[in-house]
């Protein structure tokens, strides 16, 4: 089971957002943070905990180890209000977290 | 450009099936595992199958196993989903979904096409 917290995180932009994605057991960093807006599909931001997706902005940061992960975002664009998951694949069945709404304050 | 383009979506009755596919190209097909991962109306995402790149192995979640079947043909590039007895649960958008190649595992989804919904009801 992941268990992202909180489930909406309200900030402006500028400002620094930090969310978190617990799992269950270890996953050995085998966790990957995906970025989604309304109508589109879900786009990899962080792999295997830590490393920035190709393209991926420098202001998004992944950390964490054993069964706590956070991903945060060091000063919120206006593009940067989505939904944001995490996802492990240590383990068969991969599984995502329920999610995190970041909206504008 | 790498892309995914799914199709085969549409409305089916409780209990009836339907064929997803999804056609890749700009990069060598059969070198990448690729998955299904679907999201129900104003839900998050869930995992639904993968199939892995290098030995075809392939995997399902629980909420699909028996009813759902996950193929390939790397001759045509394209991803298949056999979907069997359809309950009105499994309404979603589809998408499909590249895994990054990776040292070990599985995963991450590093491209995404762009869906297809599939609504059951009758």
């Amino acid at each position: 089971v992941l268990t992202q917290s909180p489930a909406t995180l309200s900030l402006s932009p500028g400002e620094r957002a930090t969310l978190s994605c617990r799992a269950s057991q270890s996953l050995t960093n085998y966790l990957a943070w995906y970025q989604q807006k309304p109508g589109q599909a879900p786009r990899l931001l962080i792999y295997d905990a830590t490393n920035r997706a190709t393209g991926i902005p420098a202001r998004f940061s992944g950390s964490g180890s054993g069964t706590d992960y956070t991903l945060t975002i060091s000063s919120l664009e206006p593009e940067d209000f989505a939904v944001y998951y995490c996802q492990q694949r240590r383990w068969w069945p991969i599984i995502f977290g329920q999610g995190t709404r970041l909206e504008i304050k | 450009e790498v892309q995914l383009v799914e199709s085969g979506g549409g409305l089916v009755q409780p209990g009836g099936s339907l064929r997803l596919s999804c056609a890749a190209s700009g990069f060598t097909f059969s070198n990448y595992g690729m998955t299904w991962v679907r999201q129900a109306p104003g839900k998050g995402l869930e995992w639904v199958s993968a199939v892995t790149g290098s030995d075809d192995n392939t995997h399902y979640a629980d909420s699909v196993r028996g009813r759902f079947t996950i193929s390939r043909d790397n001759y045509r590039n394209t991803l298949y989903l056999q979907m069997n007895s359809l309950r009105a649960e499994d309404t979603a958008v589809f998408y499909c979904a590249r895994s990054q190649i990776v040292a070990a595992g599985f995963g991450p989804f590093d491209i995404w096409g762009q869906g297809t919904l599939v609504t059951v009801s009758s």
